[in-house]
């Protein structure tokens, strides 16, 4: 089982480079987010969408950008990519109707920014 | 708004010791509580939840009461195993909140 794929693992960007971090899951699952894993910080919410057309802001948005347009996606894209966005990415599902808080997470991207 | 405090680790144990982290939350009505571990190089994963008051949760050896009068969430397992090393997350959930509010993490080290 596939489960949450996300691509690339490891990336390394310079200042103001723009990227997409890839994130698919085969479970169909209506709800799919997009979290960041800092030391000390643990994780916070970046964006978040409760089906295909909807996303919304988590607690630190800025400086990302997300769509939905299947079930099975949802890019993160950085626009203009800063050394504060050096962090490790994870993606996490889970299926539609009342939000239980029980994630399936992908395997996460590092991503240094230079 | 929502938090979550959790132990500060690292924490190192031997095998076999007798394992607590601590976990309190702040939220508004009922939330529902969770812990996640992520094992080295990969994405976290339940390990358990409860979701009312005086539920226990429970998974792998692993318990943890959600005791509201003390707004308290703490991992416990009887006796460890090197494979328990991990960083363990305590998470919630808010009423009506579609989203997950998590702890900064306590990394567990088991040494044979």
């Amino acid at each position: 089982n596939a489960g949450v794929t996300q691509t690339p693992k490891f990336q390394v960007l310079k200042t103001g480079q723009s990227m997409t971090l890839q994130c698919a899951q085969d479970m169909n699952h209506e709800y799919m987010s997009w979290y960041r894993q800092d030391p000390g910080m643990g994780l916070r919410l970046i964006h978040y969408s409760v089906g295909a057309g909807i996303t919304d802001q988590g607690e630190v948005p800025n400086g990302y950008n997300v769509s939905r347009s299947t079930t099975e996606d949802f890019p993160l894209r950085l626009l203009s990519a800063a050394p504060s966005q050096t962090s490790v990415y994870f993606c996490a599902s889970t299926m539609g109707g009342s939000f239980t808080g029980e994630l399936f997470f992908g395997e996460g991207s590092r991503l240094t920014v230079l | 708004g929502n938090s979550v405090t959790q132990m500060e680790g690292p924490v190192t144990l031997s095998e076999e010791a007798f394992l607590t982290i601590n976990c309190t939350y702040t939220a508004t009505g009922y939330p529902s509580l969770f812990w996640y571990v992520q094992y080295p190089g990969e994405g976290l994963q339940l390990l358990l939840k409860a979701t009312k008051a005086d539920d226990k949760g429970s998974n792998k050896g692993f318990e943890a009461t959600y005791r509201k009068e003390t707004t308290s969430f703490h991992l416990e397992k009887g006796s460890v195993q090197v494979s328990d090393s991990a960083v363990y997350f305590c998470a919630l959930s808010g009423f009506g909140n579609e989203k997950l509010t998590f702890g900064t993490g306590t990394r567990l080290t088991i040494i044979p």
